[in-house]
């Protein structure tokens, strides 16, 4: 079975800080993909990125970048220089290889951010 | 469209009658998923489709729920007899060629 841990339920930061959401996977497929999706206050889910399994390299995208640590089965993701539009819930979902059962979703439990002036 | 539309965007309906949630696709995608959330939670799958077959349904919960995608496009999730206990956010999202899923607005649904 799958599964998604993400440990911090909320976090405060000043604007201007940097933050580091953190997720953990389990999975016994050997090909999966990695995906982080954020929930503004209006209530959509906005999709961030996915990573494939086999690419472990980092990626940055603007304020954004994701580190992926196979060996600790991790996939973070840090905000530099947070915003109060940063403000939003985040989730963490790990799916396994669309040719195998279908890439459905199985998402953590999200961690609150909260950026204040 | 530009995107994934669900509707309605809210339902409110009483226990014990039926209900269905539609969800219009990105134009072109293949895949079609519901998930349904809860408040504090994540997301949680539901069933998916691949064009008009509906590919895996372990995630319904029950009998009473059921879904349809008779033409590869639009979806409908239906609840019959629903209960308190369904009360939900319902999601939909859209998938090509494997790569992210896109969601809809979603559909909160409130039974009485």
């Amino acid at each position: 079975a799958q599964k998604v841990t993400q440990a911090q339920t909320e976090i405060s930061v000043v604007e201007k800080e940097d933050v580091t959401l953190d997720c953990v996977y389990e999975t016994r497929d050997t090909t999966y993909y990695l995906f982080w999706y954020k929930q503004p206050p209006s209530g959509e889910l906005v999709f961030l990125i996915r990573r494939n399994s086999f690419d472990e390299q980092n990626e940055i995208s603007g304020r954004y970048s994701w580190n992926f640590q196979k060996s600790t089965s991790s996939f973070n993701f840090t905000i530099t220089a947070s915003q109060v539009v940063d403000s939003a819930v985040y989730f963490c979902a790990l799916s396994g290889a669309v040719t195998g059962g279908g890439n459905k979703l199985t998402f953590g439990t999200g961690t609150q951010l909260k950026v204040e002036l | 469209g530009a995107g994934v539309s669900q509707s309605p965007r809210y339902k409110v309906t009483k226990r014990g009658q039926d209900v269905a949630l539609r969800c219009d696709p990105i134009s072109g995608h293949v895949s079609l998923y519901w998930y349904r959330q809860a408040l504090g939670q994540g997301p949680e799958f539901l069933t998916y489709f691949n064009y008009e077959a509906q590919q895996d349904k372990s995630g319904l919960p029950n009998d009473r729920f059921s879904a349809e995608r008779p033409e590869g496009s639009i979806s409908t999730l239906t609840i019959q007899r629903t209960e308190q206990r369904d009360s939900a956010m319902y999601r939909c999202a859209s998938s090509g060629n494997g790569a992210g899923q896109f969601f809809g607005p979603g559909t909160r649904l409130t039974v009485l």
